[in-house]
């Protein structure tokens, strides 16, 4: 059982869509965590919140757009994406320090 | 700086064997340095942690992993190989001091087959 949930778990989205990605963290951390996971490549980081600021984004494209409304909860706004988007999206919660406590993840498959 | 290196991208073991999963870092400052496992259609899951307290640190579901200074390389075993272990595993650094979250390097990933 996971203290960080994700939602959806599975999303199909055409080019021309906006839709968002969910997470909630149970934990009582007070930082959480964007990563993007494709096949054959390493994690990576795309946005980190702390304390519901956001301290880092990794040059991350503006079809993509972080939210931090408070510290249980982040979401990841989605439009005009690509297919090279399709991806493992990973949400993860921490204290100051790591180590990270990850989600289930959701699949993304863009047409 | 910091970089892991992970030396297999696939390791296969029979069942009941010992497993070997293999990690090497490079870091400018002491590291934090973490194992975790994804089982398919998953999320990471936190197997171990190492920040400087006992070189040999003990694990969920009986992986243990050694950190080595001399040779830096921060390995992962276990005993014996059971077919849940099927599953990728990443290696992770961090500064020890300094690291915050945003500061983690993965590996890219070893996937293990366990084979009956």
């Amino acid at each position: 059982e996971t203290g960080v949930t994700q939602t959806p778990r599975h999303l199909v989205m055409g080019m021309t869509n906006k839709k968002s990605l969910k997470c909630e963290q149970h934990l009582g951390h007070n930082a959480m965590y964007w990563y993007k996971q494709s096949a054959k490549k390493p994690l990576e980081l795309m946005f980190v919140y702390s304390l519901e600021e956001r301290v880092e984004n990794n040059s991350v494209p503006s079809r993509f757009s972080p939210e931090c409304p408070n510290s249980s909860h982040l979401f990841l706004h989605l439009h005009t994406l690509q297919p090279e988007d399709s991806a493992l999206y990973l949400c993860a919660s921490s204290q100051a320090a790591p180590p990270l406590h990850f989600g289930n993840g959701t699949r993304l498959t863009v047409t | 700086a910091q970089s892991v290196t992970q030396l297999d991208s696939h390791v296969s073991v029979s069942e009941g064997t010992p497993v070997l999963l293999r990690c090497n870092y490079s870091s400018s400052y002491s590291p934090s340095l973490f194992w975790y496992v994804q089982h398919p259609n998953k999320g990471l899951q936190l197997l171990l942690k190492y920040t400087s307290a006992a070189t040999l640190v003990k694990g969920i579901n009986g992986f243990e992993a050694e950190f080595k200074k001399s040779e830096t390389s921060f390995h992962l075993t276990k005993p014996s190989a059971h077919m849940s272990d099927a599953a990728e595993y990443f290696c992770v650094v961090s500064p020890l001091l300094t690291g915050g979250g945003n500061k983690l390097t993965f590996g890219t990933g070893t996937q293990l087959k366990v084979e009956l």
